[in-house]
């Protein structure tokens, strides 16, 4: 299994509070991302990195920020929460470009309250 | 706009039998197919993928099947056992685009 982990796992906050979420990988791979996972929504892609300090908007980007300043970390921050973030949050990480096969980690459930 | 689209939310299979999840694309750009498995509380593992240069891939009981006309991709899970209960996700992508688009998933239940 690829390297990576998720902190925290479980996090319960309240509206308006920043919130951080961690994504550390041993596997040295190029390509980041984070997504969320919502009922009858699917996996959404939040942001992306193809690289140190380089990153990319998703699908979902609204409210969210990022920042990769090593290779092996991949930091997701709400500024503010709000409810509509509540949501399981995974990232991914893939040595190949253009969205070839990704490995996950086992996901941050967030609740806003 | 969806470009991913799994429209059966859930499937209930007895065990033994053959499980066919369903997935539609609309971007005729999609070049690379992947399905994944998700099991509750536990991230998303590759199962098997496709490329557009074929029609069908199979891996043990699991095979995935590619009709670009159609745009239409199948997964089939022969014989179905119990341990296969899961989500299965459906994710396409395009040449120049970096990321994964991914549909809605599809609840397999496989009953004794």
């Amino acid at each position: 299994d690829a390297g990576i982990t998720q902190s925290p796992r479980h996090k319960v906050t309240e509206t308006g509070t920043p919130v951080t979420l961690r994504c550390h990988q041993t596997e040295n791979h190029r390509y980041m991302y984070w997504y969320r996972q919502d009922p009858g929504h699917g996996l959404r892609l939040i942001h992306y990195s193809y690289g140190v300090k380089d990153t990319d908007k998703g699908e979902v980007s609204d409210g969210y920020s990022v920042s990769r300043s090593k290779t092996e970390d991949f930091l997701l921050t709400l500024e503010s929460a709000t409810s509509s973030q509540t949501s399981v949050y995974f990232c991914a990480i893939s040595d190949v470009p253009e969205g070839g096969e990704l490995f996950f980690g086992e996901g941050s459930r967030l609740t806003v309250l | 706009d969806q470009q991913v689209k799994q429209n059966s939310p859930s499937l209930s299979v007895q065990e033994g039998r053959i499980s066919i999840l369903n997935c539609d694309y609309t971007n005729s750009m999609f070049d690379y197919f992947l399905w994944y498995k998700k099991y509750p509380a536990e991230g998303p593992t590759f199962l098997i993928s496709i490329s557009s240069i074929k029609d069908k891939n199979e891996d043990g009981r699991f095979t995935v099947f590619l009709n670009k006309s159609a745009k239409h991709l199948s997964l089939h899970i022969v014989p179905s056992q119990p341990g296969d209960s899961a989500v299965y996700f459906c994710a396409a992508s395009a040449p120049g685009q970096g990321n994964l688009i991914f549909g809605k998933g599809t609840k397999l239940s496989v009953k004794p």
